[in-house]
């Protein structure tokens, strides 16, 4: 079984600058997929970004990147300019298939003006 | 296209009363889940489906029957609500196949309250 840590229950960061939500999986999975969700105060589940465990490369999705370091079994995920609309809850979910995903206590950005 | 739908976005029920949330997805997908997030908590898997006919558990299942006659319907079942199943419902359906971008694609959700 996979149990996710998200060690910062809230974060704050001022309008345009850069900020680092950090996640930390442990796994006995020999392959897994990492993933990245924001759900806003309305509810929905938004995707951002997704990490195979073999992909070499870190995954980058428009202003979203995932810094990925097996080793260290971490997934952080890194918003560059943030905006008003980041504000919201930011879950890291990971599994060996996407429809069995775990999931931890989720972090709140706040983005201030 | 319409992705993931859930239905009843709402719903109150009494202890003891039974209802299934329906979820329909047009995208194909042969894996569907149901997770449940409680206040403050992140999403925890109840049941899931890697394809029609077959279904199996997750972390949370007791109190919940699934099933899954055709690709696009996976209904969750609750047989007898007790306050403990007050929570929001999600359902979701994911695709595996060569360039899957391994997304797992979310229903709205449906907020049940059980009085």
């Amino acid at each position: 079984a996979q149990k996710i840590t998200q060690t910062q229950p809230g974060m704050f960061v001022q309008e345009k600058e850069a900020v680092t939500l950090d996640c930390t999986y442990d796994t006995s999975d020999p392959s897994y997929g990492l993933f990245w969700y924001k759900q806003p105060s309305s509810g929905e589940m938004i995707f951002l970004i997704y990490q195979g465990s073999y992909d070499q490369q870190n995954a980058t999705e428009g202003r979203y990147s995932l810094n990925f370091q097996k080793a260290r079994k971490s997934a952080n995920l890194v918003i560059s300019a943030s905006q008003l609309g980041d504000s919201a809850m930011y879950f890291c979910p990971s599994g060996a298939g996407s429809y069995q995903l775990t999931f931890g206590k989720g972090t709140k950005l706040s983005v201030i003006p | 296209n319409a992705g993931v739908t859930q239905t009843p976005k709402f719903q109150v029920l009494k202890t003891g009363q039974s209802m299934t949330l329906q979820c329909a997805q047009d995208m194909n997908h042969e894996y569907m889940s149901w997770y449940r997030q409680d206040p403050g908590m992140g999403l925890r898997l109840i049941h899931y489906s890697v394809g029609a006919g077959i279904t199996d558990q997750g972390e949370v299942p007791n109190g919940y029957n699934v099933s899954r006659s055709t690709t696009e319907d996976f209904p969750l079942r609750l047989l007898s609500a007790a306050p403990s199943q007050t929570s929001v419902y999600f359902c979701a359906s994911s695709y595996f196949g060569t360039g899957n971008t391994g997304e797992l694609f979310f229903g709205e959700g449906s907020r049940l309250t059980v009085l």
